[in-house]
C-alpha cells in the first residue's frame, strides 16, 4: 500500500497521559500536514512541514501539541497530559503539488 | 470571519435531483480550490479540483467565482451513493502550502 498511513489506528488513554501518533506519507511528497476533527465538524489545520521544517503551526496547537519531522520523511504528533477535549480523529495528510491525500486517522479517546 | 464557510446543511433530496453547495473563502488571493468528499467514519478523499475556468466531471461540475470568492458544487441526477459530506477545500495565498477545509455541507440522497 502506497497511500498515507497512521499508526494507530484508534488509541484509548487515561486523563493526564502522553501519547504519540505516526504519520508516514506517500514516499515522494514533501509537505505533510495534521488536522484534527470532531464529530460534524470539517478537519481543523494544526500544522504542516515542508520537507522537515514546520512551516507553520495553528494557534489550536497549545504548548501540549508537538509534531515533528525529523527526516523529512515520517512525522509525529505528540499530545502531552491529554484532556478530555482532545478526544478526537487526528488525520495526516500529504501533498506534494496541490491535492492533499489523507491517512485513515488516529481516533482518540481521552477517559 | 472563517477563512473557509459552508452552509452545514443537511441536504436531503430525492434521487435524480440536482443539487448545489456553495462555499466562500476570505482571502482574496487564494491560489487553489478543491472539493473533497468525506463518507462517515472515513477520511476525506479528493472529489475534484477547481479550476477558474470551471470544470465537469461527469455528473458533477465545479465553479469557481474570484470576484465574489466562493466556489461550487453541482450534482446532477443525484445517487443514493452521493450522499456524503462535501469538504470545500482552499490552499490562500500566505506564502505556503496550508490548506484549509470548511466544515462541510451534509447531503443525504433518499430513494
Amino acid at each position: 500500500d502506497t497511500g498515507v498511513s497512521q499508526d494507530p489506528r484508534h488509541k484509548i488513554t487515561k486523563r493526564g497521559q502522553n501519547v504519540t501518533f505516526r504519520c508516514d506519507p506517500i514516499s515522494e511528497h514533501n509537505r505533510l500536514y495534521w488536522y484534527r476533527q470532531t464529530l460534524g465538524q470539517g478537519p481543523e489545520f494544526l500544522t504542516y512541514f515542508q520537507n522537515e521544517a514546520q512551516l507553520e503551526k495553528s494557534r489550536l496547537l497549545s504548548d501540549r501539541f508537538s509534531a515533528e519531522r525529523p527526516k523529512g520523511s515520517f512525522s509525529t504528533l505528540e499530545i502531552q497530559r491529554t484532556e478530555q477535549g482532545d478526544s478526537a480523529m487526528y488525520l495526516c495528510a500529504s501533498s506534494l503539488a496541490g491535492e492533499a491525500f489523507f491517512g485513515q486517522g488516529t481516533r482518540l479517546t481521552v477517559v | 470571519r472563517k477563512e473557509v464557510e459552508q452552509d452545514p446543511g443537511p441536504f436531503n433530496v430525492p434521487e435524480g435531483a440536482t443539487v448545489a453547495f456553495n462555499c466562500t473563502y476570505s482571502n482574496s488571493a487564494s491560489q487553489s480550490f478543491f472539493w473533497y468528499r468525506q463518507d462517515c467514519r472515513k477520511e476525506p478523499k479528493l472529489l475534484m479540483s477547481v479550476y477558474s475556468s470551471g470544470n465537469e466531471d461527469g455528473r458533477f461540475t465545479a465553479q469557481l467565482n474570484r470576484a465574489s470568492q466562493y466556489i461550487s458544487l453541482l450534482i446532477r441526477d443525484s445517487k443514493l451513493s452521493d450522499s456524503a459530506t462535501y469538504l470545500c477545500v482552499v490552499i490562500p495565498n500566505t506564502g505556503g502550502f496550508k490548506t484549509i477545509f470548511g466544515a462541510g455541507t451534509r447531503l443525504f440522497v433518499k430513494a
